[in-house]
């Protein structure tokens, strides 16, 4: 089955800088790849996700970018503010139509 | 319209008892998939159900089942509880035939078991 794997664990930036989580993926036959947002106590909110025909995608001041030949998928977050601070989750859709989930990425933005 | 939700959302329980959780999706939505989340370990899968089939089905042994109704809201059950059973489940929904992806979440239910 797929097998996703996300780095940093954890993330501090100041504010205003930018931010960048890396996933990789194991199932070349993935084709959809969103990114979670979770704040503490909340649930998973999709902020933003990717099919594989795409190789990147903007939305304000989150975009994703894909590398299909090398099984990865970057979040990234420009002009930080202190509500980004999070934990952010990726996930791949694998052949199996099963969605797999990264064990999440704690991102904290220093005001 | 109204959004996923999940009852109960706190459950105490001791080891050996058995429990049952409910989620009930967005009006429409016919997937169901039933996630566990632990600290460090992110959301791992357990099953997905659609139109009162389970269609798909995480590494979880059988202690953990669920089942979905013809309104498509869905219980998962969990018998003989262990202490490493303890976490929050979540469930998330989807439209599916309005060929989408995106699933959405329920608030969880946090299970402690003592």
């Amino acid at each position: 089955g797929e097998n996703v794997e996300q780095h940093p664990s954890t993330l501090s930036v100041q504010e205003g800088d930018s931010a960048v989580i890396k996933c990789t993926y194991s199932d070349s036959a993935s084709n959809y790849f969103p990114w979670y947002k979770q704040e503490l106590g909340k649930r998973p909110q999709l902020i933003i996700d990717i099919r594989s025909n795409v190789g990147e995608k903007k939305d304000q001041r989150i975009a994703v970018t894909l590398n299909k030949t090398a099984k990865h998928f970057s979040l990234h977050i420009t002009e930080t503010q202190p509500e980004d601070s999070a934990v952010y989750f990726c996930a791949a859709r694998g052949g199996n139509n099963r969605l797999a989930f990264g064990k999440g990425n704690q991102v904290v933005v220093i005001p | 319209k109204a959004g996923v939700t999940q009852t109960p959302r706190y459950l105490i329980k001791t080891r050996g008892q058995q429990v049952t959780l409910s989620c009930s999706p967005i009006s429409g939505h016919r997937s169901v998939s039933w996630y566990q989340q632990t600290p460090g370990q992110g959301l791992q899968f357990l099953f997905e159900y659609f139109s009162e089939t389970q269609r798909n089905k995480g590494n979880f042994p059988g202690r953990f089942s669920g089942r979905q109704f013809s309104n498509s809201r869905s219980e998962m059950n969990v018998s003989t509880l262990e202490l490493g059973d303890s976490a929050l489940y979540l469930c998330a929904t989807n439209d599916l035939q309005g060929g989408t992806d995106t699933q959405y979440f329920g608030p969880g239910t946090r299970l402690t078991v003592l």
